[in-house]
């Protein structure tokens, strides 16, 4: 069975800050990876997915995410933290040996950026 | 292009009685899913389908259930609120195969209470 852990229920960083949102996954097949971004009252959108290839990966608004398998890890990174970054981000994965597409979440980690 | 259209965007039921909620998509996606968000909880997944005419059940099905006719449409029926049953409900979609798999696309969301 896939699943995901989001060890943080909240991560604050001061802006122009970098900033980590954690990752952790389990799946028997390969690991599609993926990170969506959910603004208040709206729904999720696609950030950045790794699928196979280089292990850091870049996405929207400047984040990039890095695949490590040996720790099962698929951390969401920013060099510098805008305050706009303020969402709930959540990390998905796929189990790449099942055609069916079927995504399953983590918890989700409330991104906090202060001026 | 609209997207994924849900429909409503918030309902209130009474314990015991039926609704219907409507999830559309004009991009000719194969793969469509309906979550459920709670707080703390993430996304957990409810039923998906890949193609019209083929539906599964996702992570907490019981009290659900969902139809697949057409590409484009993909309705959730709660056949007897319950309490329980409060939450956001999203819709999303995707292609099934490929690289692009699992780039869902979401639906705005609808707010159902269940008194």
């Amino acid at each position: 069975a896939q699943s995901v852990a989001q060890p943080e229920d909240q991560v604050n960083v001061a802006e122009g800050n970098p900033l980590t949102v954690k990752c952790t996954y389990s799946v028997s097949g390969n690991p599609y990876l993926f990170w969506y971004v959910q603004y208040p009252n709206r729904g999720l959108q696609f950030l950045l997915k790794y699928i196979t290839g280089d292990n850091l990966v870049k996405g929207s608004y400047g984040f990039e995410a890095e695949f490590n398998k040996s720790q099962t890890s698929f951390h969401l990174k920013k060099p510098s933290a805008l305050v706009s970054d303020s969402a709930l981000y959540f990390c998905a994965v796929r189990d790449g040996s099942s055609n069916t597409g079927k995504l399953i979440f983590g918890q989700g980690t409330t991104l906090q950026v202060k001026p | 292009n609209a997207g994924v259209t849900q429909t409503p965007k918030f309902q209130v039921l009474k314990t015991g009685q039926s609704m219907t909620l409507q999830c559309a998509q004009d991009m000719n996606h194969e793969y469509m899913s309906w979550y459920r968000q709670d707080p703390g909880m993430g996304l957990r997944l409810i039923h998906y389908s890949v193609g019209a005419g083929i539906t599964d059940q996702g992570e907490v099905p019981n009290g659900y259930n969902v139809s697949r006719s057409t590409t484009e449409d993909f309705p959730l029926r709660l056949l007897s609120a319950a309490p329980s049953q409060t939450s956001v409900y999203f819709c999303a979609s995707s292609y099934r195969g490929g690289g692009n798999a699992g780039e869902l696309f979401f639906g705005e969301g609808s707010r159902l209470t269940v008194l």
